[in-house]
């Protein structure tokens, strides 16, 4: 089955206890990005990547890492979390570029709820 | 920057009613929209794109929604609306040949009413 697999599902930690949540897709999709999604915010994204080793910063990147070294994981780091990174994470990857005969159509896990004391 | 605007937060409508749930969006050129779905304590659902072609595109679960490029608007309808359908709704815009960023709208939270 197609999916995109994150863990873990829930996590509460404290100030600047590192974490990582991990994200693997089993699609081979080159394009994989996360978001953070806040009551009233909306979806926004934290970082993207379009293949292994390139990434870059979405609209809020501060405060975490990413890393591409294989095709399937892309997993999202928080060095030193603070409670303003209380959130709901979703990580989601895509097959090809939009415009060259893909829709750029995203498929999302099933979310990593955050609580950071 | 593409952009998109949902009007509302949340609507309610009675079962079996027209559901309708509105979405402008800001973009420099024609870009690919998307209707996302979020049922409690799960992910994001594609219910329908639009990417080129027909303008009125149809979706899961009897969804279906209308490019207008003059009024730069995708609205989500569907004709009678079902318990089932109680969610949150995002829209989201997509540019061709970007740099592949979704943008999301921040969301509308429809309530069925029995």
């Amino acid at each position: 089955e197609a999916q995109v697999t994150q863990n873990p599902r829930y996590l509460i930690t404290v100030t600047g206890k590192k974490l990582t949540v991990t994200c693997s897709q089993n699609m081979n999709h080159e394009y994989m990005s996360w978001y953070r999604q806040d009551p009233g915010l909306g979806l926004r994204q934290i970082y993207y990547s379009m293949n292994v080793e390139v990434t870059d910063k979405g609209d809020v990147p501060e405060g975490y890492k990413v890393s591409r070294k294989e095709k399937r994981n892309f997993p999202l780091i928080l060095e030193s979390p603070s409670p303003n990174q209380t959130s709901l994470y979703f990580c989601a990857s895509s097959s090809g570029l939009a415009g060259l005969g893909e829709s750029g159509e995203l498929f999302f896990g099933e979310g990593s709820r955050l609580t950071v004391l | 920057a593409q952009s998109v605007t949902q009007l509302g937060s949340h609507v309610s409508v009675s079962e079996g009613a027209l559901v309708l749930l509105r979405c402008n969006y800001s973009s420099s050129v024609p870009p690919y929209l998307f209707w996302y779905v979020q049922y409690p304590n799960q992910g994001l659902q594609l219910l329908l794109k639009y990417t080129t072609g027909a303008t009125l595109v149809k979706g899961i679960n009897g969804f279906e929604a209308e490019f207008k490029k003059s009024e730069t608007s995708f609205h989500l309808t569907k004709p009678s609306a079902h318990m089932s359908d109680a969610a949150e709704y995002f829209c989201a815009v997509r540019v061709p040949f970007g740099n592949e960023k979704l943008t999301f709208g921040t969301g509308t939270r429809l309530t069925i009413i029995p």
